[in-house]
């Protein structure tokens, strides 16, 4: 069974840092390009980010919003998908998915107010 | 930068077709995605690579493209598709990602 679970999400007040986890079992992550999506409440999805697989040189790339202030890495001997948030700011509030076609995780919520 | 555009809503009765319309310049170079949201649920792939339909999707799901535009169309509508649907794709570069607005469907 495919399984995508994401964790790290909470309270973090706006020029604060979050750290979030993407546990990822059921197929093959090594060879997967790996996102982030988020969705503000109430507002529709929003493409955060990407990583290539590291047979395909692991580099990442960013929405613009985001760029500058997030991370993406990955760890292929754990499976696992992290997202860096630095420098947070009220506009990122809303759900965090990690996904790779046609897997979705059941998200981690990320609130971000003083 | 790089937007896709559908229309907020659409409206349909039950059996009836209902299609949605996603538009961006890129489209004739880059394959689009279609994902199902229902509330409080995560998205589900509907559609990939402008006509593909992922294994435990309907047949009445289908996508189409032609030029700029794709479209993805809900064959005899059900109770059950009640939901926002987001059309996906990238910029010509392929190094950016993004959904379109997304599209509540309304089955009457």
């Amino acid at each position: 069974e495919v399984q995508l679970v994401e964790s790290g999400g909470g309270l973090v007040k706006p020029g604060g840092s979050l750290r979030l986890s993407c546990a990822v079992s059921g197929f093959s992550f090594t060879n997967a390009w790996m996102n982030w999506v988020r969705q503000a409440p109430g507002k529709g999805l929003e493409w955060v980010g990407r990583i290539r697989s590291n047979t395909d040189g692991g580099t990442a790339d960013y929405a613009a919003p985001v760029k500058g202030r997030f991370t993406i890495s990955r760890d292929d001997s754990k499976n696992t998908l992290f997202l860096q948030m630095n420098s947070l700011k009220k506009e990122d509030t809303g759900m965090y998915y990690c996904t790779t076609d046609p897997f979705w995780g059941q998200g981690t919520l990320v609130t971000v107010s003083s | 930068s790089y937007e896709l555009t559908q229309p907020p809503s659409v409206s349909v009765s039950p059996g009836q077709t209902a299609r949605i319309p996603c538009s961006g310049e890129a489209l004739p170079k880059k394959f689009a995605f279609w994902y199902q949201q229902k509330p409080g649920q995560a998205p589900v792939l509907v559609i990939y690579k402008d006509t593909e339909r992922p294994s435990g999707i309907p047949e009445r799901f289908s996508g189409s493209s032609s030029g700029t535009t794709v479209t993805l169309t809900i064959s005899g509508v059900q109770a059950e598709d009640e939901a926002d649907y987001y059309c996906q794709s990238a910029d010509s570069s392929g190094s950016y990602a993004v959904f379109g607005g997304g599209t509540q469907l309304t089955v009457l």
